[in-house]
């Protein structure tokens, strides 16, 4: 069964270090997402991709944060630099174009900044 | 903005037993889309289900089933015949079906459920 494959799994960094994450969506799904997911708490979206373009990035900390979808498949999601309030699990998931459409989520990546 | 909220941080079942996880949301739109999705311990979030707003029959999967009011702004979740493998946080969730938030999806905090044996 096709999934969402994201890595790593886990990072920890020092703060105003740089991270980058990876996603890689299930093959076919032109809508990528990527979700910040504080520990118990719902997840809120930071930027949304159709195909190769952002359609939607209103959430996204853009002065430190920076997405990119080339060829409009896999994806990176950068921070530059951390800071400890950016500890959380960044999400990824990827749709069928379409609203009523399932997204599918990837594992996520637990970043920690120390 | 739409707003979604779940009033239940955490509800407990005995197997075999129902549940019903409540969730209100705040919107000005009239067409939109409403689902819960599933995130079990340290599993990936997986779609339970979803409702279209312009569909007044609830939507059922199986044991699963909502309660959408829309005029009271309500979309509840019953889990029938609870099963151990249905502890998990359960996220209610909206989406636009059209402007400029098509797509994309406003969570609400969660509902910790746990089953027991």
């Amino acid at each position: 069964e096709a999934e969402v494959a994201q890595s790593p799994r886990y990072k920890i960094t020092e703060k105003s270090q740089a991270v980058a994450f990876w996603c890689d969506p299930i093959s076919g799904h032109a809508t990528l997402y990527w979700y910040r997911q504080i520990l118990g708490q719902g997840p809120e979206l930071l930027v949304q991709f159709q195909d190769e373009s952002v359609v939607d990035d209103s959430q996204l900390p853009k002065d430190r944060f920076s997405a990119e979808r080339l060829k409009g498949v896999d994806s990176t999601l950068k921070i530059q630099p951390a800071e400890l309030g950016d500890s959380a699990m960044y999400l990824c998931a990827s749709s069928f174009s379409g609203v009523y459409n399932e997204q599918f989520f990837g594992p996520g990546t637990r970043l920690t900044v120390l | 903005a739409q707003t979604v909220t779940q009033s239940q941080p955490e509800m407990s079942v005995q197997e075999a037993e129902t549940v019903t996880l409540s969730c209100t949301y705040d919107t000005s739109e009239s067409d939109y889309y409403l689902f819960w999705y599933k995130q079990p311990p340290s599993r990936q979030m997986i779609l339970v289900i979803r409702q279209e707003a312009y569909k007044q029959q609830n939507a059922t999967e199986n044991r699963f089933s909502v309660n959408f009011q829309k005029a009271a702004k309500s979309f509840s979740l019953k889990i029938s015949d609870s099963q151990l493998g249905d502890a998990a946080m359960y996220f209610c969730a909206y989406a636009s079906a059209g402007g400029t938030s098509y797509g994309k999806l406003t969570f609400g905090q969660g509902t910790i459920l746990t089953v027991h044996p």
